[in-house]
Order: C-alpha cells, then sequence, then structure tokens
C-alpha cells in the first residue's frame, strides 16, 4: 500500500473535465517535496506529464494540468478524449522512508 | 535520438541473481546532467523505484530492496546495470530503465527504455 493515496478509477465523457488526486502526508507532499505525474498507455512505458506540481514537459498538450496544495496535489484533464484512457501515477519523495514512491495508479475511462 | 534499452535474462530462478542491463544509444551516458534509474512494474500493479545512480557512481536504492541491489555504470561501453540477489516469485515484474535529470530542479525520468520482463520461477 502506497503512502500516496489515488482513486483506483474516474471516468468522464469525451470533452469532460476529470481530476485525479494524489493525498500524501507530512512525509511526503507536505513537506513540501515535488509531485509529478505519468500516463502510462496499456503496454508501454509511463510518460511525463507534469513534473514539479505544476510545470509540463514540452510535447505535452496544455489540457495537462497539475496543482498541489498542503498534502495533496491534483492532475486535471481538461476537453477528456479518447486517447486519455489510460493509467495515471504520481510521485512523490518519502522523507520517511528515504525513497521516491508512486502512487498506486488511477485507471481513466473515456464514456 | 537518445534510446535506452533493457537486456538480460526473461528468466530468473528463485534465490539467483538478477541482472540486468541497460544501453544507452544515441548520445553519451557521461553527457548532460542526468541520473540513471531502475524502475519495475508486476502485472498489473503499479511502479516501484528500485534505485538510480549517476556517472560518477553514487548511488541511491530503495531502502526496502537496499540489501540486494547493485548498481553499477561502465561510461565506456555507454550502459548500466542492475543485479538484483537472492530473488523470489515477488520480484517477477517488468523493469525498466529510464533517464532523469538533475539541476535547479530535480526532474523525474523523461526517458524510458520499452521494459523488460523478468520472471522468477524454477
Amino acid at each position: 500500500q502506497s503512502v500516496l493515496t489515488q482513486p483506483p478509477s474516474v471516468s468522464g465523457a469525451p470533452g469532460q473535465r476529470v481530476t485525479i488526486s494524489c493525498t500524501g502526508g507530512s512525509s511526503n507532499i507536505g513537506a513540501g517535496y515535488g509531485v509529478h505525474w505519468y500516463q502510462q498507455l496499456p503496454g508501454t512505458a509511463p510518460n511525463l506529464l507534469i513534473y514539479a506540481n505544476s510545470n509540463r514537459p514540452s510535447g505535452v498538450p496544455d489540457r495537462f494540468s497539475g496543482s498541489k496544495s498542503g498534502t495533496s496535489a491534483s492532475l486535471a484533464i481538461t476537453g477528456l478524449q479518447a486517447e486519455d484512457e489510460a493509467d495515471y501515477y504520481c510521485l512523490s519523495y518519502d522523507s520517511s522512508l528515504s525513497v521516491y514512491v508512486f502512487g498506486a495508479g488511477t485507471k481513466v475511462t473515456v464514456l | 535520438q537518445v534510446q535506452l534499452q533493457e537486456s538480460g535474462p526473461g528468466l530468473v530462478k528463485p534465490s539467483q541473481t538478477l541482472s540486468l542491463t541497460c544501453t544507452v544509444s544515441g548520445d553519451s551516458i557521461s553527457s548532460g546532467s542526468y541520473y540513471w534509474s531502475w524502475i519495475r512494474q508486476p502485472a498489473e500493479k503499479g511502479l516501484e523505484w528500485i534505485g538510480r545512480i549517476y556517472t560518477s557512481g553514487s548511488t541511491n536504492y530503495n531502502p526496502s530492496l537496499k540489501s540486494r541491489v547493485t548498481m553499477s555504470v561502465d561510461t565506456s561501453k555507454n550502459r548500466f546495470s542492475l543485479k538484483l540477489s537472492s530473488v523470489t516469485a515477488a520480484d517477477t515484474a517488468v523493469y525498466y530503465c529510464a533517464r532523469g535529470t538533475v539541476g535547479d530542479i530535480w526532474i523525474p525520468p523523461t526517458l524510458w527504455g520499452l521494459g523488460t520482463l523478468v520472471t522468477v520461477s524454477s
């Protein structure tokens, strides 16, 4: 069980906005460590969507955005598209465990 | 275009040592401000950070695996490696090698290999 908690699944219709939460604690997100987000399409390696809470690598559509507040972070996907159907993982550092930790992942389904 | 490619046995017997190599092509492993990491993913499960190594040889390992993990880098062959000893079925997973960036901001891995499935079974 990860120290970063994500909902197992979220869904939305095409064009809608969905958000995925990543809840941590005082030794990770709440300690000020950055939160990063990956998208993993079936059978492929993860792809970085957001780093350091809210920064998008070049090539990532601006439909993806990240935010952080307190001990939680969120990934928002606006204008949901069929190609967004994938697993999404948050990542941060935990000072108690002394390791980078991933959330358990959230499956996004486009209805 | 820089690419990473994992290689190694796809089947390892319990109690033996898993050995994987990640070959970097398209650029020198020593160029830029990068670290080189290993991440694994059991089937239908989430991602687990194994550790990272710098071309200086400096390493950071996941404490839960630290007693069994060794990472090394061979700059002359433009590759880095992972050894995981005393494996059990719980170590069965897809193993990814990946490159991240250090600088003013730590950036998690943006360049990944395709991954290689390692099964631990007798």
